[in-house]
């Protein structure tokens, strides 16, 4: 079957750096999405792995590993407006996303 | 910018009532699709759509219709309500852009509560 892991709740200090996980099982693979989702509202698209590695983009950062099924996004610099829900959302065969139920980011003062 | 509206934003309906909720984009976007969250659960796909005539089922299409017979629009039914099927609907749409996955935009969601 498909399925994805990603920790069900996080707490971090603002200004500092933290590192979500995601471990994923899919039928075939075409990428893997992160996406963030404010409370009461939609997700919105932050960065896309096709291949091992590292991507950055400002504050974030995405890793891939194909071969371990695993993926991370790393935030840096923490703020306030980054408290939300992160959903790690792997593309399988068949051009579908499967989500995952998120990680729910709590930053504090 | 509008991206991709959906209507309405909140409903209430009756257990056995129908209802018709609507999407639309504006970024002449190939793919559409229809999500709904429920607590504590990923988004699960309804049904989706490659281009304009054609739908297909996602995971949980039982209860729910679809037609798409503009591009930018993707329309879903609930012919008769169930208390099951509380939950916020999304609109996603995507471009198909050569063999590059393209992330999907959303709507703003649809709270929709049967009772």
């Amino acid at each position: 079957g498909q399925n994805i892991d990603q920790p069900t709740e996080m707490t971090a200090t603002e200004g500092a750096i933290v590192q979500i996980n995601c471990t994923y099982q899919t039928s075939g693979f075409n990428g893997l999405f992160w996406y963030q989702q404010h409370a009461g509202e939609a997700p919105t698209f932050l960065s896309y792995n096709v291949l091992d590695g590292l991507e950055e983009k400002g504050r974030f950062s995405s890793f891939l590993s194909r071969s371990k099924g695993y993926s991370y996004l790393l935030l840096k610099e923490l703020q306030m407006k980054d408290s939300a829900s992160y959903l790690c959302a792997p593309m399988d065969s068949n051009y579908q996303l499967i989500w995952g139920a998120g990680t729910k980011l709590i930053i504090k003062p | 910018n509008a991206g991709v509206t959906q209507t309405p934003k909140f409903r209430v309906l009756k257990t056995g009532q129908s209802m018709t909720l609507l999407c639309a984009q504006d970024m002449n976007h190939e793919y559409m699709y229809w999500y709904r969250q429920d607590p504590g659960m990923g988004l699960r796909l309804i049904h989706y759509s490659v281009g304009e005539g054609t739908t297909a089922k996602g995971e949980v299409p039982d209860g729910y219709n679809v037609s798409r017979l503009k591009k930018q629009n993707f329309l879903l039914g609930l012919e008769s309500a169930a208390p099951s099927q509380t939950s916020v609907y999304f609109c996603a749409s995507s471009s198909r852009e050569g063999l590059v996955s393209q992330p999907q935009h959303f709507g703003d969601g649809t709270r929709l509560s049967i009772l």
